[in-house]
């Protein structure tokens, strides 16, 4: 079984430009969510899709973080106007319909970004 | 607001050596999931156990097992006979089931659990 994938794992910009990150989930995890994780901390919840909607985007950290899905498959998640206090590591994670399997998130390797 | 907290930073253990890393969470909700991550040195992160707050007893996972406390809202990992290979930070995290998934996970801020040859 294929796990999630994230991409790129390593993304170096400078203060000011756009980064995009994609998240490709386990295949037929119709929930997905995404996380930031700073240095010496756990991962901090930031939005949440359950197929193509995206039912939770109030923790985005600012109007600059916004995320899609459209089809309910791979998801992105987009930072403008980087600013340095946005380096950290970008955690996505999928999950399973049904009752028994839904809370139970599967993790990717994470997109490092640094913005300098 | 639903809060974890670990309380050890880091431990470091002699390999074999049994070791339980501590977490406590609060919230006033009755429905819940526990977990424990790892995170090696490669920082993927790996899901080690799951507790459903419903059930008394107490999951196991091969070396792993946990000590879940409901009414002190208190989660511990148990590793026996550690292997070099479990030195990771090892995070504790919780979720509601009333909300769907909606509203993610909340992690402790991790202990880092070295062990020595």
């Amino acid at each position: 079984d294929t796990g999630v994938s994230q991409d790129p794992r390593h993304k170096i910009t400078k203060r000011g430009q756009n980064v995009t990150f994609r998240c490709d989930p386990i295949s037929e995890h119709n929930r997905l969510y995404w996380y930031r994780q700073t240095l010496g901390q756990g991962p901090e919840f930031l939005t949440y899709f359950q197929n193509e909607a995206q039912l939770e985007k109030s923790r985005l950290l600012s109007d600059r973080f916004s995320a899609e899905r459209p089809k309910g498959s791979f998801s992105t998640l987009e930072i403008q106007r980087t600013e340095q206090g946005d380096s950290a590591m970008y955690l996505c994670a999928s999950s399973a319909p049904g009752t028994s399997q839904r809370e139970t998130q599967y993790f990717g390797p994470g997109t490092r970004l640094l913005v300098l | 607001a639903q809060t974890v907290t670990q309380s050890q930073p880091e431990m470091s253990v002699q390999e074999a050596e049994t070791v339980t890393l501590s977490c406590t969470y609060d919230t006033s909700e009755n429905n819940y999931y526990l977990f424990w991550y790892k995170q090696p040195p490669s920082r993927q992160m790996i899901l080690v156990i799951r507790q459903e707050a419903y059930k008394q007893q107490n999951a196991t996972e091969n070396r792993f097992s946990v000590n879940f406390q409901k009414a002190a809202k208190s989660f511990s990992l148990k590793i026996s006979d550690s292997q070099l290979g479990d030195t990771a930070m090892y995070f504790c995290a919780f979720i509601l089931v009333s909300g769907g998934g909606a509203d993610g996970l909340t992690f402790g801020k991790g202990t880092h659990l070295i062990i020595q040859p």
